[in-house]
């Protein structure tokens, strides 16, 4: 069972530069979000969808664009990117909008990114 | 603001000892609340999820309980192993975007 796969699991990028975090769920999951994980502030949620087609912001979404074209696949993509965005990034799914509805989230296993 | 304050933020235990960790939330209409596992450069691992109708839930030598009133809920390890240290995480659901608001965390080391 592949769950959920994030790719890559490390990256280096410089000030400016852009990439695509990827992941994909294998669950038939309607519900997929991204995460940041940093020292002192905890996991905060940057964007979401609760279906193919539907995206939506989280709590720290600027620098960050989402699409969902499958139910499958939910890329994340940084346009320019910048130091203060050197962090540990997750991505999770679940059935239903796993806050709203009592399902389990299910987590990748993290992109960590170094922004020079 | 919602906030959710995990204590200790740390934990050494010798191995067989049961233990209890913390988590304290502000918002008392929260819709479930679920406890988390994060091994080092891991991503985390749903262990318990209580929902706001529930008080407990168990699932091997783990117990979570759920006190909405005052704001409060506890993981219990029974017969801790060394194969539990991991860091711990709870969260509980928050309004309609289905995001999570986590604590940050207590670090659990169980020693031989």
């Amino acid at each position: 069972n592949a769950g959920v796969t994030q790719t890559p699991k490390f990256q280096v990028l410089k000030t400016g530069q852009s990439m695509t975090l990827q992941c994909a769920q294998d669950m038939n999951h309607e519900y997929m979000s991204w995460y940041r994980q940093d020292p002192g502030m905890g996991l905060r949620l940057i964007h979401y969808s609760v279906g193919a087609g539907i995206t939506d912001q989280g709590e720290v979404p600027n620098g960050y664009n989402v699409s969902r074209s499958t139910t499958e696949d939910f890329p994340l993509r940084l346009l320019s990117a910048a130091p203060s965005q050197t962090s540990v990034y997750f991505c999770a799914s679940s059935y239903t909008a796993g806050g709203r509805t009592n399902e389990k989230l299910f987590f990748g296993s993290g992109t960590q990114l170094s922004v020079l | 603001k919602q906030e959710v304050t995990q204590i200790p933020a740390a934990l050494s235990v010798p191995e067989g000892e049961n233990l209890v960790l913390n988590c304290s939330f502000t918002d008392s209409a929260i819709y479930n609340l679920q406890w988390f596992r994060q091994d080092p450069g891991k991503g985390l691992t749903s262990l318990l999820l209580i929902q706001s109708s529930q008080r407990e839930q168990t699932s091997g030598r783990l117990n979570a309980s759920l006190d909405k009133s005052s704001g409060r809920s506890t993981l219990y390890i029974a017969a801790s192993q060394p194969g539990d240290s991991a860091t711990y995480l709870c969260a509980h659901g928050s309004g309609n975007t289905g995001k999570l608001i986590f604590g940050q965390g207590t670090t659990l080391q169980v020693k031989p």
